[in-house]
This record gives structure tokens, C-alpha cells and sequence, in this order.
């Protein structure tokens, strides 16, 4: 059964960076497009970005660009989303996801709280 | 950018009722990609359908999809105790967009 699992809650300052880990389990890691989502308290889903399956090529939101960063390993499976310079408008709760032109699986979501 | 517009914002229903949700795009979707997902309180969102009208793996077949170029519909047939959630339609197009979302709600 194909899994991803969240690293855990993160509170940070602002201007600092929050770096969020997704490991997936239960299929081949290097067949999936990988993408990150979030949902502000209250909110929508906002789609961030997009990462290939080799890590090559990444695609990011309009908004976020210059702010955020996808990799991946594929040794551990994992994929990573930093965020840097961080706002209040960015604490939400941060998803990842599998899959080009729609989503499934989604990780459990990981929330991050910027305040001072 | 393509931009979906959802409608309406809170749908208040009964169980057994059917349910009809209407996503609207600015632009034509490409061939179709566009999905629906179900999502519950502190969970993550579901896929229910993909390519507008394909349920996908596990979704009971109360819940349908229809549309295409701009107008598409998700439909719940009867609704199920367990359906009153929020419901997000997702476009893939030169981008990704979401809709705002709808809310099914106990009346």
C-alpha cells in the first residue's frame, strides 16, 4: 500500500525557514511526480510546486518563487520542501502529494506556525 | 492561470439526499484534467475522481463526475453520513488551481 509519512509540527520565527520531509513507502519512489500543497487555518488548498521523479526538474508556484525548495533523495525515499523567509501567512498546514495532473496519496500534512 | 470557481460555497443536505456540486474554470480544462477531492476535519484531502468522470480506487459509485471544457459537476447520489465534508475540484492546466471548495453540511 503506497504511504507517505510527514515529518512532525515545526514553530518557527519569522524570516526563518521551515524544511519538511515526506518519505514514501509501498511503491517505486522514482515513478512519481511529487508535489506540495498547504491549507491555511480555515482556508483552501494552495498548490506550491511540483518536483520530478529523478529531482531534476522542479516547477514552483508563481507566488512562492525565490522562497521555496524541492528535493529529493531517492536513496531514502524522501522528498523535502523549504521554505525560507518565512510569515505569519505561512503558517498552514503543509502537505505533500503524488502525481502530474492530479493527487494520490497525500501525506497526513505537517503544520507550521510562524510567530514570534 | 486558469481560476475554478466552485458553487455553491455551502450545500446544506440531508442524508439520502442527492448532491450536485458545480465547478466552473476561466479557460477551457486540457483533455479533461480535472479531479474532485473529499476532505474531513484534521484529515488529508482524498482523490475521488480524475480525468472528470473516473472514480478512483476504493470511491463508492454514489459519487459521479461530469463536465468537460469549463462546466463540470460532481454528483453524490445519496448522501451517506459519512460525505458531509468539503469537496475541492483541481485543475492541471499550464499550472495547478484549486477551487475554493464546498461545503456539505447536515441540514
Amino acid at each position: 500500500q503506497v504511504q507517505l509519512v510527514q515529518s512532525g509540527a515545526e514553530v518557527k520565527k519569522p524570516g526563518a525557514s521551515v524544511k519538511v520531509s515526506c518519505k514514501a513507502s509501498g511503491y517505486t519512489f522514482t515513478s512519481y511526480y511529487m508535489n506540495w500543497v498547504r491549507q491555511a487555518p480555515g482556508q483552501g488548498l494552495e498548490w506550491m510546486g511540483i518536483i520530478s521523479p529523478t529531482g531534476r526538474n522542479t516547477t514552483y508556484a508563481q507566488k512562492l518563487q525565490g522562497r521555496i525548495t524541492m528535493t529529493r533523495d531517492t536513496s531514502t525515499s524522501t522528498v523535502y520542501m523549504e521554505l525560507s523567509s518565512l510569515r505569519s501567512e505561512d503558517t498552514a498546514v503543509y502537505y505533500c502529494a503524488a502525481g502530474y495532473f492530479w493527487f494520490d496519496p497525500w501525506g497526513q500534512g505537517t503544520l507550521v506556525t510562524v510567530s514570534s | 492561470e486558469i481560476v475554478l470557481t466552485q458553487s455553491p460555497g455551502t450545500l446544506s443536505l440531508s442524508p439520502g439526499e442527492r448532491a450536485t456540486l458545480s465547478c466552473r474554470a476561466s479557460q477551457s480544462v486540457i483533455s479533461n484534467y480535472l479531479a474532485w477531492y473529499q476532505q474531513k476535519p484534521g484529515q488529508a484531502p482524498r482523490l475521488l475522481i480524475y480525468g472528470a468522470s473516473s472514480r478512483a480506487t476504493g470511491i463508492p459509485d454514489r459519487f459521479s463526475g461530469s463536465g468537460s471544457g469549463t462546466d463540470f459537476t460532481l454528483t453524490i447520489s445519496r448522501l451517506e453520513p459519512e460525505d458531509f465534508a468539503v469537496y475541492y475540484c483541481q485543475q492541471y492546466g499550464s499550472s495547478v488551481a484549486f477551487g475554493q471548495g464546498t461545503k456539505v453540511e447536515i441540514k
